[in-house]
């Protein structure tokens, strides 16, 4: 089975850019959440989604959203970046929230 | 609202004693309480949950921890520590369809 597939791997990016990260998910999860990994600030929640519904969201601004489809793959969005959005974003699966998250290797974002 | 606390940022344990992390959590109903470790260059993976029934938690890799609801704590042991258990650990409590992570206890293993 294969695991949670995040691309891409590695982006570069400049201020007031816009960045699309994807998430493919373990086969048959419903559920797929977003975190935000930083040194200073550890792991972040973002959003979840279950069945094309966000059901949760965390303290960030409205530059970040996301959307889940009918497939259960996800995309996260960041709009207007700013420097302090650089970190490793990371998406997780599950067959429903509460359960095992499965996490994938992430996304480090960097803006310049 | 949840959060979980990590007292110890950095630990340093030699290889074959044992190792304790801790870790208190605040919730307001029955916790969801997990444990997650990241080694470098990897991804997380769960070492154990928590929800109910025995306090007393086996997880993989020799890990243990135990639930006091007293003292709102959920913390990792393991006997005897091997190299490879040289990682960055986090606990975190589930609800409210999140997960809402500890700041991680980095542990490095001595020979």
């Amino acid at each position: 089975k294969a695991g949670v597939t995040q691309t891409p791997r590695y982006l570069i990016k400049t201020r007031g850019q816009q960045v699309t990260l994807s998430c493919s998910p373990i086969s048959g999860h419903r559920s797929v959440s977003w975190y935000q990994q930083t040194p200073g600030q550890g792991l972040q929640f973002l959003f979840e989604y279950f069945s094309e519904t966000q059901r949760n969201k965390g303290n960030f601004p409205g530059r970040f959203s996301g959307r889940q489809f009918s497939n259960s793959r996800s995309e996260m969005n960041v709009s207007t970046l700013e420097l302090g959005d650089s970190a490793l974003y990371l998406c997780a699966s599950s067959v429903s929230v509460n359960e095992k998250l499965f996490f994938g290797s992430g996304t480090q974002l960097s803006v310049l | 609202a949840q959060s979980v606390t990590q007292p110890d940022i950095h630990i340093t344990v030699s290889e074959g004693a044992s190792l304790e992390l801790r870790c208190n959590y605040s919730y307001g109903a029955t916790p969801y309480l997990f444990w997650y470790v990241q080694s470098p260059g990897q991804g997380l993976q769960l070492l154990l949950k928590y929800f109910s029934g025995d306090t007393l938690v086996q997880g993989i890799k020799g890990f243990e921890a135990e639930f006091k609801r007293s003292q709102s704590s959920f913390n990792l042991r393991k006997p005897s520590v091997h190299w490879s258990d040289a990682a960055e650990y986090f606990c975190a409590v589930g609800g409210d369809y999140k997960l809402s992570f500890g700041a991680g206890t980095t542990v490095t293993v001595r020979a």
